[in-house]
């Protein structure tokens, strides 16, 4: 198994653009989160899901856009690049009933 | 909303040292986890939690849940500098059904000195 996936690694982007993290997991895990780590602040929700079709809002949701068409995918849409949107981001998945999350490797995202 | 606030931020230690960090939140939680991150990695799941009072351990390391399920905490005892890292508890807050949140606290940024 692979585990759970992140591309692209690294990004930069300028102010105004938009981009799609990606994340997949092959673990058939029903839930799925996006997490974005800035230092000295931990790890804060943005998004997730705990299926397909279905996805909520977390902790700093504005400026990001989610969808989940499959159990295996999980995007996550930045709409209008902004520097404060600079941090490194993680996805994570679990199964709905034991709640252990498995993280991806991280996208470190740079936004001038 | 729920908050969870984790002491100290930082740590360091002489190897060979124990150490402790605490996690405290403003709710009372279904579970409690606790994460380690190493430098550039991503977090990796270490235990969970469920009942008040429990108490589990993992070689050096040992977790507890307070009886109100409101706090938890993490030792090492004797550290090494395998244990250099954030140690990061997360809240496991169940709305019902399938549907739950994590929230995280800031971690703790352990440092051993060999």
């Amino acid at each position: 198994n692979a585990g759970v996936t992140q591309t692209p690694k690294f990004q930069v982007l300028k102010t105004g653009q938009s981009m799609t993290l990606q994340c997949a997991q092959d673990m058939n895990h029903e839930y799925m989160s996006w997490y974005r780590q800035d230092p000295g602040m931990g790890l804060r929700l943005i998004h997730y899901s705990v299926g397909a079709g279905i996805t909520d809002q977390g902790e700093v949701p504005n400026g990001y856009n989610v969808s989940r068409s499959t159990t295996e995918d999980f995007p996550l849409r930045l709409l209008s690049a902004a520097p404060s949107q600079t941090s490194v981001y993680f996805c994570a998945s679990s199964y709905t009933t034991t709640y252990e999350q498995y993280f991806g490797p991280g996208t470190r995202l740079t936004v001038t | 909303g729920q908050q969870v606030m984790q002491i100290p931020q930082y740590q360091h230690v002489q190897e060979g040292e124990d150490f402790t960090t605490y996690c405290n939140s403003s709710t009372t939680l279904s579970n409690i986890q606790w994460y380690k991150q190493r430098p550039g990695g991503h977090p990796v799941f270490l235990i969970q939690l469920v009942k008040s009072g429990e108490v589990k351990k993992q070689k050096r390391l040992t977790f507890q849940f307070g009886e109100a399920k409101k706090n938890s905490s993490l030792h090492i005892t004797a550290t090494q500098t395998t244990d250099v890292g954030t140690y990061f508890c997360a809240g496991v807050m169940n709305s019902g059904g399938s549907n739950y949140k994590l929230t995280f606290g800031k971690g703790t940024l352990l440092t051993v000195n060999p």
